[in-house]
């Protein structure tokens, strides 16, 4: 059964780095999302992508935030310049499924 | 605010009882939904969706969803241990735009 992949599983960084946390979504499939959750918080939508573009995002997803598809498979989601607030769960998603997520912990 | 409303729980079941969890959504243009499981330090695993008002039904699972009273629900049969787990309710506002609820904590007595 396809799944969706992440790397890295855990990505410790200090504040002010930039992270890129990655994804490679179901083949063939044509929407992908990224979300987060703060630990012991709600699952929060951050941007949705479609065609190669971003469809929609939230107030979450500010200036700091970008995501790409650089090739036909990987879907990354760019964190400029990280504060301690970002230390979550991070979740690509390809239509509504999950991938297990990247545990960002922000120092 | 678009928001979408679960009970925390947790909700605690004996083995072998129906489990009942429940939704509300504030956006009337909602046409469908989803349920999550998730278990501790996972991510959520599709469980299913509906989109028709009524009942939809798979395995020891059934969705409800009644659009008039912005209301979701679902309904476990036959609870397992392992069915404890938190259960998110999910829906959409706008075209690829996904709010979650804060989930309901399952717990099945064994």
């Amino acid at each position: 059964e396809p799944e969706v992949t992440q790397t890295p599983s855990h990505q410790v960084t200090q504040m002010g780095q930039e992270v890129i946390l990655r994804c490679v979504p179901i083949s063939n499939h044509l929407y992908f999302y990224w979300y987060r959750q703060i630990l012991g918080q709600k699952v929060e939508f951050l941007v949705s992508f479609y065609n190669n573009e971003i469809s929609e995002k939230s107030e979450i997803f500010d200036d700091q935030f970008s995501v790409e598809r650089p090739d036909g498979s990987n879907f990354t989601l760019k964190i400029r310049s990280t504060k301690l607030e970002d230390s979550a769960m991070y979740f690509c998603a390809s239509a509504q499924y999950f991938g297990p997520g990247t545990r960002l912990t922000v120092l | 605010q678009k928001e979408v409303e679960q009970n925390s729980g947790p909700l605690s079941v004996p083995e072998g009882a129906i489990a009942s969890l429940n939704c509300t959504y504030s956006d009337r243009g909602s046409q469908s939904f989803f349920w999550y499981r998730q278990y501790s330090g996972k991510s959520p695993e599709l469980i299913m969706f509906i989109y028709s008002n009524g009942d939809k039904e798979d395995g020891r699972f059934t969705a409800q969803l009644n659009k008039a009273s912005q209301y979701v629900s679902l309904l476990i049969r036959d609870s397992q241990p392992s069915d404890s787990a938190t259960y998110l309710c999910a829906a959409p506002t706008g075209t690829y735009k996904y709010i979650f609820g804060t989930g309901t904590r399952l717990k099945v007595l064994a």
